[in-house]
């Protein structure tokens, strides 16, 4: 099957730094990918949609120029956590469709730990 | 939006001991997907529903849609440590790739 590759798996950052968490499609394009946050105990959330060649559309409630998504490549989306603080520590996951456009291929996560 | 809910939000069974989780949607599902999470780790995906009425298996793991594509249910059978974890559904909104996910079932076997 399809695969979505997520890095890194883990990061610590300070406050006030900046992080960027990497999702790519391996094996397939992918002109659409979606970005989940999970707090503990708590259900996947969709955050955004990141969008090849154009702007990302985010949810209601999430902070586009905190969580900048850019969507480079038909096989690379990025988001960067900016000014982060302990409160965006959180698992951040993407996913992106598979080349039969139906079915969501996840990438593996990110655990982010602000301090 | 669609919602799903998912019952129970956890279980606690004895190894050996068959056990049902469920999942009903606010509307009828494109697809419904089963992962298995342990929290902080990606999603395991365990199986994809899209016919009404379909019913899936893999080794002791049963899932089924109802005929009105609004309810799933997953089933495990003789329950082991190894199927302790979070299980989430998840629901294809009709936008390809993005989902909906269940607010998930926190299973503990206890051996």
């Amino acid at each position: 099957g399809a695969v979505v590759s997520q890095h890194p798996s883990r990061v610590i950052c300070k406050s006030g730094t900046s992080v960027k968490i990497e999702c790519r499609s391996l094996d397939f394009q992918a002109t659409t990918m979606f970005w989940y946050r999970q707090f503990p105990k708590q259900s996947l959330m969709l955050m955004a949609t990141s969008n090849e060649g154009s702007k990302a559309t985010y949810e209601q409630g999430v902070e586009k120029d905190k969580f900048l998504i850019n969507h480079a490549s038909l096989t690379l989306s990025t988001l960067t956590v900016t000014s982060a603080h302990p409160e965006d520590s959180s698992f951040y996951i993407c996913s992106a469709p598979g080349p039969a456009g139906t079915e969501a291929f996840f990438g593996q996560g990110t655990r982010l730990t602000v301090v | 939006s669609q919602e799903l809910e998912q019952s129970p939000q956890s279980l606690i069974v004895q190894e050996g001991k068959n056990l049902t989780i469920n999942c009903t949607s606010s509307k009828t599902l494109y697809g419904l997907y089963w992962y298995k999470q342990k929290y902080g780790e990606g999603l395991i995906f365990l199986m994809m529903l899209q016919k009404g009425g379909e019913e899936k298996s893999h080794e002791k793991i049963t899932a089924k849609l109802d005929e009105k594509k609004q309810q799933s249910s997953l089933h495990i059978t003789a329950s082991q440590p190894s199927h302790a974890g979070i299980y989430l559904c998840g629901a294809d909104t009709g936008n390809a790739g993005k989902s909906t996910f269940g607010d998930g079932t926190t299973l503990t076997v206890k051996p």
